[in-house]
């Protein structure tokens, strides 16, 4: 099946730029999107298919994805950014699945 | 507004079995792709599969971990999506999303809150 890499842990401080990365063969062929989960929260979509963020999402999110790495990028970083981000992909096709990175713990300074 | 709301989560023994359901509401249902997410405690999240709408096949997709032990299934007239575990063991232990889309053009865009199963003696 199919794996996604991702750092278990990125820091930053507090206005600068954060970059979280997701690994995979070729990942840059696929669609990638990226979930945002709070503590005791349910995960927010933040980027759906590698740039396009959903209404609500500040323009501070942005996302981009290339040959073996997708990258979510965080501008202008706030308290209350710190979280959980999961990378993901999936196929509808004759194989059909959704997989998960295994999660970055991004910690504001 | 979408709203997803989880319920039937509880504690039960390994071998035992629960229904999960998912009310929807603030969308068109009918056309929606389901599925169910879970995080075991302290970990990342975990697909477990998907109902694809009616109109796209009304078919079903599962992880291999759950593969013929869970079932999913939807009432369309409801707007409701279950799922059937049974066989439950101890690494089924999680908090259990659901949430709609395909997981592959648009992501998984909505979650519910979830709702806890565990499976201990």
């Amino acid at each position: 099946s199919y794996v996604l890499t991702q750092p278990p842990s990125v820091s930053v401080a507090p206005g600068r730029t954060a970059r979280i990365t997701c690994g995979g063969i070729n990942i840059g062929s696929k669609g990638v999107h990226w979930y945002q989960q709070k503590p005791d929260q349910a995960p927010v979509l933040v980027i759906y298919y590698d740039t396009d963020r959903p209404s609500g999402i500040p323009e501070r999110f942005s996302g981009s994805n290339s040959g073996n790495t997708a990258t979510l990028t965080i501008s202008r970083v706030e308290a209350g950014d710190e979280a959980d981000y999961y990378c993901q992909v999936g196929d509808t096709g004759s194989d059909p699945y959704v997989v998960f990175g295994g999660g970055t713990k991004l910690t504001v300074l | 507004e979408v709203q997803l709301v989880e319920s039937g989560g509880g504690l039960v023994k390994p071998g035992g079995s629960l229904r999960l359901s998912c009310a929807a509401s603030g969308f068109s249902f009918t056309y929606a792709w389901m599925n169910w997410v879970r995080q075991a405690p302290g970990k990342g999240l975990e697909w477990v599969g998907r109902f694809t709408s009616k109109s796209d096949g009304g078919t079903t997709d599962y992880a291999a971990p759950v593969k013929g032990r869970f079932t999913f299934s939807r009432d369309d007239s409801k707007n409701t999506f279950y799922v059937q575990m049974n066989s439950l063991k101890s690494e089924d232990t999680a908090v259990y999303y659901c949430a709609t889309g395909d997981g592959a053009t648009v992501g998984l865009d909505y979650w519910g809150q979830g709702t806890l199963v565990t499976v201990s003696p």
